[in-house]
C-alpha cells in the first residue's frame, strides 16, 4: 500500500459527458502529480500540483483540468469526453519539489471506460 | 527533448533463468532514472533508482546500473522467479525539465514455471 488513494476505481460514462476523479496523496507529502496511462501512448505526465499551486503541466487536453485543495487532496476534471480518453488515470505525490531523487508514489488508479 | 526507450515485450522466460531489460535515455541534463513495477491490477511501485553516474540501484535481487557513456539504465535479475511476472518501466526524471517521470513504453515480463 503506497498510502496514496485515487477514487474511483471504475468509471464507466458516455461521450460528452464530465467526471471528477479525486486523489488524496500520502501523509505529509504537496506535491501531486497525475499521470495517463493508455495502451497507444503508454504513460503520460498529466499535469503537477504543489501546495495548491500549478507546478508543471505535460501533455494535458484543454478539455481537462485540475486542482489541489487546502486539505491537499487533488482532483482530476474530464469534460467534453471522447472515446480516446478512455484510459488509467493515475495519481501519484511526492514529498519534495525539486532535487535529483523524485521518488513518486503511486495509487491505484481510476479506470475510466467511455462509451 | 527528454525520453526513454524500452526493448519491447512480451519477455518470456523460464523460472530461474536471466533478465535483461534494456532501457537507453535521451536527457538535456543529468536524471535520475528509476524501475518501476507494475503487477496486475495494480498501480506502479518503485522498484529500484540511480541519481548519478555508476551507481547502481539493487532491490529484491533486481539491479540497474547508471551508464551515462551509452545512457543507459538496463534492468537485470540474475533468477527470475513465477511472482516476478509484471510490467517494468524505465523512467527519468531530470529537475532541469520539471520533477515529473518520463516513461518508457513498458515491458511485459511473464515467467512460467
Amino acid at each position: 500500500d503506497s498510502g496514496v488513494t485515487q477514487t474511483p476505481k471504475h468509471l464507466i460514462t458516455a461521450t460528452g459527458q464530465r467526471v471528477t476523479l479525486r486523489c488524496s496523496p500520502r501523509s505529509g507529502d504537496l506535491s501531486v502529480y497525475w499521470y495517463q496511462q493508455s495502451l497507444d501512448q503508454g504513460l503520460q505526465f498529466l499535469i503537477q500540483y504543489y501546495n495548491g499551486e500549478e507546478r508543471a503541466k505535460g501533455n494535458i487536453l484543454e478539455r481537462f483540468s485540475a486542482q489541489q485543495f487546502p486539505d491537499l487532496h487533488s482532483e482530476l476534471n474530464l469534460s467534453s469526453l471522447e472515446l480516446g480518453d478512455s484510459a488509467l488515470y493515475f495519481c501519484a505525490s511526492s514529498g519534495k519539489l525539486a532535487g535529483a531523487y523524485n521518488e513518486q508514489f503511486f495509487g491505484p488508479g481510476t479506470r475510466l471506460t467511455v462509451l | 527533448g527528454n525520453s526513454v526507450t524500452q526493448m519491447e515485450g512480451p519477455v518470456t522466460l523460464s523460472e530461474e533463468a536471466f533478465l535483461t531489460i534494456n532501457c537507453t535515455y535521451t536527457a538535456t541534463g543529468y536524471p535520475s532514472l528509476f524501475w518501476y513495477v507494475q503487477y496486475p491490477g495494480e498501480g506502479l511501485q518503485l522498484l529500484l533508482k540511480a541519481t548519478k553516474a555508476d551507481d547502481k540501484g539493487s532491490n529484491k535481487g533486481f539491479e540497474a546500473t547508471y551508464r551515462k557513456e551509452t545512457t543507459s539504465f538496463h534492468l537485470e535479475k540474475g533468477s527470475v522467479q513465477v511472482s516476478d511476472s509484471a510490467v517494468y518501466f524505465c523512467a527519468l526524471s531530470d529537475e532541469r525539465a520539471g520533477t515529473a517521470l518520463i516513461f518508457g513504453k513498458g515491458t511485459t515480463l511473464s515467467v512460467s514455471s
